[in-house]
């Protein structure tokens, strides 16, 4: 394990159900990722949280709302998905929030993933 | 705005060659470059990071090398085995960490 964990691992919902995607670290890190990966394509990073306070938001659909209670905890909550939000939703942290400082501070640590299929 | 290209299509070796991936990246030369490894399902595992001022940085039977006048970076592993077969990011930070889509490889007995 990486010291990310995910939790489900597997998610199936319709599109008018309400879920939540569970991350916590176990690593001292300050900084917390929601990135979405699908197919071929790169990974897009949705929100970023340094020390529980959002500092990014790259436009994403209001139906995915984040929550951020502690240090260690970073929630996705969902609702009113569409088809195309299916995809592998990867948890990330590191120590601190990236910066251009190329110290291992900036290394990602992702956890395993939560695969969603909207119906 | 700021691309990474990687590789779309498979790279296929035979085992004990060495497997060369390429990432290239559009404007400006980033303050680092990481590369990751994801295997199925799974998420992506940090490798190697190399600086902007750097050429090349080795870790065991990987090689990363950074030349920002190709604006390329490339990634060997030497003697390849079945257990190297993932997928590999490149991931360059400008303002935030950008990832490629990544390249797959796969090593054959």
């Amino acid at each position: 394990e990486t010291g990310v964990t995910q939790t489900p691992r597997h998610l199936v919902m319709g599109m008018t159900n309400k879920k939540s995607l569970k991350c916590e670290q176990h690593l001292g890190h300050n900084a917390m990722y929601w990135y979405k990966q699908s197919a071929k394509k790169p990974l897009e990073l949705m929100f970023v949280y340094s020390l529980e306070e959002r500092v990014e938001n790259n436009s994403v659909p209001s139906r995915f709302s984040p929550e951020c209670p502690n240090s260690s905890h970073l929630f996705l909550h969902l609702h009113t998905l569409q088809p195309e939000d299916s995809a592998l939703y990867l948890c990330a942290s590191s120590q601190d929030l990236s910066t251009g400082d190329p110290g291992g501070a900036n290394v990602l640590t992702f956890g395993a993933g939560s695969r969603l299929t909207v119906l | 705005s700021q691309k990474i290209e990687q590789n779309s299509e498979a790279l296929n070796i035979q085992e004990g060659k060495t497997a060369t991936l390429t990432c290239n990246y559009t404007n400006y030369s980033p303050a680092y470059l990481q590369w990751y490894r994801q295997d199925p399902g799974r998420g992506p595992v940090f490798l190697l990071l190399i600086r902007e001022n750097e050429k090349e940085k080795r870790k065991e039977r990987l090689k990363v090398t950074f030349d920002t006048t190709l604006k390329q970076s490339l990634f060997h592993i030497t003697a390849s085995q079945p257990a190297d077969s993932a997928t590999y990011l490149c991931a360059l930070f400008y303002n935030k960490l950008i990832f490629g889509a990544g390249t797959r490889l796969a090593v054959h007995p």
